[in-house]
């Protein structure tokens, strides 16, 4: 079965650049959406189509998507984006998430 | 405003069942595929099931298949799940939300309600 590959933690510090990764069987030909998530909040959409930002999701957030990784990156990292993030996929009309990604914002 | 607000969750024993609500409101729900996913406490995003606009297109995870079942009024503007035979991997909280085809995003998220299977 398909599976999508994240790192469980990644940390920065604020006003770095962090850089997440998913990576998964020629995930370049699909398109890949990017989700934050808050503790005790819902997902929140950051990335649609591996790079574009809905409508009110900051221009720091960044998404590409290329072979078998895709990348969202975080510029001038906030403390506010202290989150897990998770990667997501459709394949053969099922849908697959990453495992997560933990953000630490030290 | 858009808004999805799921109801139902609850504690059931093992081998018990339990029926989710998803209400929609703010946008035309007969125009949007939906979706149910969930996330164990301590787990990750795990996807449940997707229902097309009319609802004659249907797909689930291997993990619920044959269990559950996704269903929607669009006259009510409502999503269901209906869940049979929980077991203890079930426990979770489940989320709805809305598709956009074409972008293959979930845009719009409820807060989600829990279900607990539990002696």
């Amino acid at each position: 079965s398909y599976e999508l590959t994240q790192s469980p933690s990644v940390s920065v510090s604020p006003g770095q650049t962090a850089t997440i990764t998913c990576s998964g069987d020629k995930l370049g030909d699909k398109y890949v959406s990017w989700y934050q998530r808050k503790s005790g909040q819902s997902p929140l959409l950051l990335i649609y189509q591996d790079a574009k930002r809905p409508s009110g999701i900051p221009e720091r957030f960044s998404g590409s998507n290329s072979g078998y990784t895709a990348t969202l990156t975080i510029s001038g990292t906030q403390a506010m984006d202290e989150a897990d993030y998770y990667c997501q996929a459709w394949v053969n009309y099922i849908v697959i998430f990453g495992g997560g990604t933990k953000l630490t914002v030290l | 405003q858009v808004q999805l607000v799921e109801s139902g969750g609850g504690l059931v024993k093992p081998g018990g069942s339990l029926r989710l609500t998803c209400a929609a409101s703010g946008f035309p729900f007969s125009d949007y595929y939906m979706t149910w996913i969930r996330q164990a406490p301590g787990k990750g995003l795990e996807w449940v099931s997707t229902i097309s606009r009319s609802g004659t297109t249907i797909y689930y995870a291997d993990s619920v298949k044959g269990r559950f079942t996704i269903s929607r009024d669009n006259a009510k503007s409502s999503l269901y799940l209906q869940m049979n035979s929980l077991g203890a991997g079930d426990t979770a909280l489940y989320y709805c939300a809305r598709i956009v085809v074409g972008e293959e995003s979930f845009d719009i998220w409820g807060q989600g309600t829990t279900a607990t299977v539990s002696s």
